[in-house]
């Protein structure tokens, strides 16, 4: 069993739709998710961060985390063809190593 | 843009050969990060560096090697290189505010092994 696995998709929906994007993961050592997002030949940026479980909010995005069912999501409201891009979860245990382990990614496609 | 830079963007090279990618962190991080990735793979943490220092080891090839030198810099050094060796490779840098760090990726190096 991979420790991050994301739905690759592809996933379209029209401008205005609410999005949902997940992950799921077996090492219960992780404590830190992301949430990151990459247009097409770019490098990923970050878009959320959140610690142990919880929502987190920011303008049109929310990224929630449920540490009991090892499931993390992002949400987007309204979205825009400029949301348009891969998003990639991420995630880290606490302490000691900072080292990053990543779904592979949900291509998104907003169609205005 | 990120700050992070990174070059060359892309590179054509033939199996059996090695190649050098480059990597300049955000001015001020001390880490850098080095990642893969491919199609199937997504994205995979190769190495780390600390102000020069190898810090953390992920999945990297014994034909990959980086270093990290006193200006910060770092190059990753592939060997060998196989078919299987083109991906997106990708260097991050970092800082810790408030006891969270945030990584900064660079724009990446298409590398394609004919």
């Amino acid at each position: 069993q991979k420790e991050v696995e994301q739905d690759p998709g592809p996933l379209s929906v029209p401008e205005g739709a609410i999005v949902s994007l997940n992950c799921t993961y077996s090492n219960s050592a992780f404590q830190y998710f992301m949430w990151y997002r990459q247009y097409s030949r770019k490098g990923p940026e970050l878009l959320m961060y959140t610690y142990s479980s919880g929502n987190k909010e920011d303008g049109r995005f929310t990224a929630q985390v449920d540490k009991s069912s090892k499931y993390i999501s992002l949400f987007i409201r309204d979205s825009q063809p400029s949301d348009s891009a891969t998003y990639l979860c991420a995630m880290r245990a606490q302490g000691g190593s900072e080292k990053l382990v990543f779904g592979k990614g949900t291509k998104l496609t907003v169609n205005p | 843009d990120s700050g992070v830079t990174q070059t060359p963007k892309h590179l054509i090279t033939a199996t059996g050969q090695r190649v050098t990618l480059r990597c300049s962190p955000r001015s001020g991080d001390l880490s850098v990060y080095w990642y893969q990735q491919s199609l199937d793979q997504g994205l995979q943490f190769l190495i780390q560096y600390y102000n020069g220092e190898e810090r953390a080891k992920g999945n990297i090839l014994e034909r990959f090697s980086a270093q990290q030198f006193p200006d910060l810099h770092s190059e990753l050094n592939l060997s060998s290189l196989e078919l299987g060796d083109s991906a997106l490779y990708f260097c991050a840098s970092s800082v810790v505010t408030g006891g969270t760090e945030t990584q900064y990726f660079g724009p990446g190096t298409r590398l394609l092994v004919l």
